[in-house]
């Protein structure tokens, strides 16, 4: 799999979007960028993910840019309950007998009031 | 659709003590991964379940075990206890297919040795 390379932290201000970055620069044609967040003590929680074109659903959306290379979670309108750990994976779909999702450092995304 | 759970949430043992934890898997997830969560080595992959045969395992000593039931249930044992053993357990589940292959966390079980 490909390594990541994240900010250890940021801060965001309550209402204002975030924007996580993650840079993937070996990224493989077959892997795909997957976000997840922890929140204190929690297990972590999938966000999205995608391959090459950018992605969107109910709690995010996933910016990757043409060569692949990096990527950015944007939160459009952080609140703070937002307030977690963030982690960029880059891994093929699946894997069969190498199926496990390597997890970094990641962001420490603080939300402020 | 329930999520994945775990049991117990927290737990106490001391070392030389073994212990069990439980995962049920989102249903119809066939696949059932365990994590170890420290401050130090951050989530380090213990192993992986498909249809009852651990297909993938990570780094760790043969104190650590698992096992998947029938119905895609899983058990993970550590024996002979040691401090360093503290941590947070997470299980995931996922279809173990390829087919919207997503790891699904569960909420942990949090076990101190004392």
């Amino acid at each position: 799999d490909a390594k990541t390379t994240q900010p250890p932290s940021m801060d965001c201000a309550e209402g204002r979007a975030a924007n996580l970055p993650c840079n993937h620069s070996t990224i493989s044609g077959n892997e795909y960028v997957y976000w997840y967040r922890q929140i204190h003590s929690q297990g972590p929680q999938y966000i999205i993910h995608g391959l090459k074109n950018n992605e969107t659903n109910e709690m995010a959306s996933l910016i990757i840019t043409e060569d692949r290379k990096s990527s950015t979670l944007i939160l459009p309108h952080a609140t703070l309950r937002d307030t977690a750990v963030y982690y960029c994976i880059v891994r093929v779909e699946f894997q069969g007998n190498n199926n496990d999702m390597r997890f970094g450092a990641g962001t420490r995304l603080t939300v402020k009031p | 659709k329930a999520g994945v759970t775990q049991t117990p949430r927290y737990l106490i043992k001391t070392r030389g003590q073994q212990v069990t934890l439980s995962c049920s898997p989102i249903s119809g997830h066939r696949s059932v991964s365990w994590y170890q969560q420290t401050p130090g080595q951050g989530l380090q992959f213990l192993f992986e379940y498909f249809s009852e045969t651990q297909r993938n395992k990570g780094n760790f000593p043969g104190r650590f075990s698992g096992r998947q039931f029938s119905n895609s249930r899983s058990e993970m044992n550590v024996s002979t206890l040691e401090l360093g053993d503290s941590a947070l357990y997470l299980c995931a589940s996922s279809s173990g297919t390829g087919r919207r292959e997503t790891q699904y966390f569960g909420p942990g079980t949090r076990l101190l040795v004392l």
